[in-house]
């Protein structure tokens, strides 16, 4: 029971244009939302996030979409850069936990030239 | 600004052998975690450490896995009598506590059991 679901295992996008990654959930206990990074043979790197009680967040080049009614998020990267090349993941924690993350299976992004 | 930090980044052992691996947190975090990752998956969620206590086990933590904070600073993940489905990368993540803290991960340790 996939409680987090990342439905693109791979996006292309081109350099300078915006990047939409997209992540929907069935948990409705899901109070807070993450999204990381991940380049090969690293560890992932927090993004951005977002609390159940906003429906937007922004951070520079990146913004978190939070609409709760339709149990779905995504992240815009506006303007896509060669180095945003990466595995993105999204996360979330449900209101009965202080800790516990639940992940998609992330979605790789490529960023043509 | 010191993040996480594992050790081994690799580690090849033969089934049936022991392993340990090591974690540093961020120093000012008090929160630690443990989570298995292999490929094409999201990371999985192990175990969780409050300072030097372990809260929560996840049913994946089989009798093999033992992990430990004993004064509340590093951490160290065991495998005893390792398989072959134990296979993965192994992370680290740490962050304060609170309300909605962002983990904070390590670059991991990959166990491969020949």
């Amino acid at each position: 029971d996939q409680q987090v679901k990342q439905n693109s295992p791979s996006l292309s996008v081109q350099e300078g244009r915006i990047s939409i990654l997209n992540c929907d959930y069935t948990n409705s206990m899901f109070d807070y939302f993450l999204w990381y990074k991940k380049y090969p043979a690293e560890g992932p790197t927090f993004l951005i996030s977002i609390s159940s009680i906003k429906d937007k967040n922004e951070d520079g080049r990146f913004t978190v979409f939070l609409n709760k009614s339709a149990k779905h998020l995504s992240l815009h990267i506006v303007p896509s850069q060669p180095g945003d090349s990466a595995v993105y993941f999204c996360a979330a924690k449900s209101m009965d936990s202080n800790y516990q993350l639940i992940w998609g299976a992330g979605t790789k992004l490529i960023i043509k030239p | 600004d010191t993040g996480v930090s594992q050790n081994p980044r690799h580690k090849i052992t033969k089934r049936g052998q022991n392993v340990t691996f090591r974690c540093d947190p961020i120093s000012e975090h008090n929160r630690l975690y443990w989570y298995r990752q292999t490929l094409g998956q999201g990371p999985e969620f192990l175990t969780y450490f409050q300072n030097e206590a372990q809260l929560e086990k996840s049913r994946l933590l089989s009798d093999r896995f033992s992990a430990e904070r004993p004064k509340g600073s590093f951490s160290t993940l065991e495998i005893q009598r390792t398989e072959q489905g134990d296979s993965a990368m192994y992370l680290c993540a740490s962050s304060l506590s609170g309300v909605n803290q962002p983990q904070h991960f390590g670059d991991g340790t990959r166990l491969s059991i020949l």
